[in-house]
């Protein structure tokens, strides 16, 4: 089956600063989901992003799909943005094995 | 919208006794209905896939005889921890995909925390 791999596993930052979180997929993804699992285990939908970019907030992401890759943009993180980030393969079910993001006040 | 309600939150019983979990979308149908277990600080491992009115597909070394999966509407599925044990104390979550959007995009409930004494 199509492997999903998250980078980097763990990202410490201060309060204000940006982030970059990368998806690679082994095989053509069609319906590329990323997620935040926040502290209650909640998993809440943050992009559903076959292809090009969105933007919502100072959250924004990009897929190249011919290239097989997903980025996730965190701007001016604050600490509530602090979590377990997702990518997955939503049409098959399987997900990455997260980035964990903790960030500093 | 979209919104994916699992109840219980947390439940605690004792070693043999059976627990039901509850997935329902609450403003859409749902084609499809998946299940979840999540260990600690790691990533979802897909149980099974239930679809309305016919019967679950497990992932390879999930026991259908220990989680039964019941999908009876296009907006309730269950699922059905039989004569738990401690070693299936876990984190289980679902999801629902829209049917009519049929794109595939995942809406996840709030996951069900299950202890087993």
């Amino acid at each position: 089956g199509i492997q999903v791999e998250q980078s980097p596993p763990d990202l410490i930052l201060q309060e204000g600063a940006n982030s970059t979180l990368r998806c690679n997929f082994s095989d053509s993804v069609n319906n590329l989901q990323w997620f935040h699992q926040n502290p209650w285990g909640q998993l809440i939908n943050l992009f559903y992003i076959p292809s090009g970019t969105k933007q919502n907030g100072r959250l924004s992401a990009t897929t190249v799909a011919t290239e097989r890759y997903s980025l996730l943009y965190i701007s001016s993180s604050q600490t509530t943005d602090s979590g377990v980030y997702f990518c997955a393969d939503a049409g098959k079910s399987t997900f990455g094995d997260g980035t964990t993001l903790t960030v500093k006040p | 919208g979209a919104v994916v309600s699992q109840h219980p939150s947390r439940v605690i019983c004792k070693s043999g006794t059976s627990v039901k979990i509850e997935c329902r979308s609450l403003d859409f149908q749902a084609t499809t209905m998946f299940w979840y277990r999540q260990f600690p600080k790691k990533s979802l491992m897909l149980m099974a896939t239930s679809n309305e009115g016919s019967k679950a597909t497990y992932e390879q070394g999930v026991e259908k005889d220990k989680f039964l999966i019941n999908h009876a509407s296009l907006t309730l599925s269950t699922l059905t921890v039989t004569s738990a044990h401690p070693e299936d104390s876990s984190f289980y979550i679902c999801s629902a995909s829209h049917r009519t959007a049929n794109t595939g995009e995942l809406f996840f409930g709030e996951g069900s925390r299950l202890t087993v004494l």
